[in-house]
């Protein structure tokens, strides 16, 4: 079964900084990888996706993953963050079993930018 | 373009109870998935719904069923309801069981007493 690691679980940043977030995944044959974001009393969002193609894939809000199937590796991004990046980011990779997909997400990493 | 709707938003049940929570999916979806995310964890897969079907499911016990309706909306029953329970209950919609991006709604808490 697929499965998802995100190594941090909190990340204080001073804002304008760069961040990276670190998630690693289990290997599979082919994957579908995706970071989503989820700020206080609301549900999910999508910041990006990699489905196939360009290793390096840009999202929203100026984020962007780089995915390294040698390491196991779709770490996200970003080169300035501001106060309202402060949320809380999870990194997730789809699971097909037959002819379904699920979502498996990691156990969250919380960015927390100061000012 | 409605996004994914969930309702209700907040609901307080007690120990032993049945729930219904209700999904509307994004407009042009017909496959819907429900998650349970407890307080500082990531979302657990319960089960997912396409074609009026549950056609994957989570490790969950029985007391967790569901239904998907014609219009594509979905309901998620949880019965004789426990403290652990406790949750927000997350509902995705994509378009077609397979390959396509999860879009979530803002999740309805639950609070089991």
């Amino acid at each position: 079964a697929q499965s998802v690691t995100q190594l941090d679980s909190q990340v204080p940043v001073f804002e304008e900084a760069p961040v990276e977030l670190r998630c690693n995944y289990s290997s599979s044959v082919s994957v579908y990888l995706f970071w989503y974001v989820q700020y206080p009393n609301q549900g999910l969002q999508l910041l990006l996706k990699y489905l196939s193609g360009s290793t390096l894939v840009k999202g929203i809000n100026g984020f962007e993953a780089e995915f390294n199937k040698s390491q196991t590796s779709f770490h996200l991004r970003k080169p300035s963050v501001h106060i309202s990046d402060t949320a809380e980011y999870f990194c997730a990779v789809s699971d097909r079993r037959g002819n379904t997909d699920k979502l498996i997400f990691g156990t969250g990493t919380r960015l927390q930018v100061f000012p | 373009d409605a996004g994914v709707t969930q309702s209700p938003t907040h609901l307080i049940k007690t120990r032993g109870q049945q729930v219904t929570l209700r999904c509307s999916p994004k407009s042009g979806h017909d496959t819907v998935s429900w998650y349970q995310q407890a307080l500082g964890q990531g979302p657990q897969f319960i089960f997912q719904y396409y074609e009026e079907e549950e056609r994957q499911r989570g490790n969950f016990p029985d007391r967790f069923s569901g239904h998907q309706f014609p219009n594509y909306s979905s309901e998620l029953n949880v019965n004789a309801l426990w403290l652990g329970d406790s949750a927000l209950y997350l509902c995705a919609s994509s378009l077609g069981a397979v390959g396509y991006e999860q879009y979530f709604g803002p999740g309805t808490r639950l609070t089991v007493t």
